[in-house]
């Protein structure tokens, strides 16, 4: 059973560079793709991007170019470093993974990250 | 952007009883939708994907139906592990977007 867990400070300045890892048990790394999903406090989700096992990406448009998913198969772990971020950004913020693009299998538990000065 | 609508925002059910949530498209996306449940302080869970096809493990009291822009997502007799909010999910265009969810509650 596949099995993620998120890591990355739980509170970012305003204008600074959030980053988050997701490591990945129970599966390779290669054999899915990989995804960043959001929720701000008492919201509904917002899919941030997704990256599969040769690097090739997709980020939502309405970050507006500030979000960067990477892969390091050698840790069987995926990243994500949103930049510029602001109060907007605060959000529980979860790695995940599917056998496609499409749909979620697989959920890590979440991590709240606040920005607050 | 697909907008994805859910209705209703909140929904009381008595455990035991049938429950159908609703949700709706701002254009069509066939059978890309999916649903997912979501307990407090927990991450989703895939319930159901291709607008019908329950994923694994899920119980068959969960049935999904509808295509092009209406879909509906059916639990019949609840159980007292239902009660969560619940999401649909578009996957046919991209950003890949979600309702707002309905919160099913008890009565």
């Amino acid at each position: 059973q596949v099995q993620l867990q998120e890591s990355g400070p739980g509170l970012v300045k305003p204008s600074e560079t959030l980053s988050l890892t997701c490591t990945v048990s129970g599966g390779s790394i290669s054999s899915y793709y990989w995804s960043w999903i959001r929720q701000p406090p008492g919201k509904g989700l917002e899919w941030i991007g997704y990256i599969n096992y040769s690097g090739s990406t997709n980020y939502n448009p309405s970050l507006k170019s500030r979000a960067t998913i990477s892969l390091d198969t050698s840790k069987n772990q995926f990243s994500l470093k949103l930049s510029s971020v602001t109060a907007a950004d605060t959000a529980v913020y979860y790695c995940a993974g599917g056998y496609t693009t499409t749909v979620i299998d697989y959920w890590g538990q979440g991590t709240l990250v606040t920005v607050s000065s | 952007e697909i907008v994805m609508t859910q209705s209703p925002a909140t929904l009381s059910v008595s455990p035991g009883e049938g429950a159908t949530l609703s949700c709706r498209a701002s254009q069509s996306v066939g059978s890309k939708l999916a649903w997912y449940q979501q307990k407090p302080g927990q991450a989703p869970r895939l319930l159901i994907y291709g607008a019908s096809t329950r994923a694994t493990g899920i119980p068959a009291r969960f049935s999904g139906s509808g295509s092009g822009t209406e879909f509906t997502l059916t639990i019949s007799s609840l159980q007292s592990e239902d009660f969560a909010v619940y999401y649909c999910q578009q996957y046919k265009n991209w950003p890949i977007t979600f309702g707002q969810g309905t919160r099913l509650e008890i009565k």
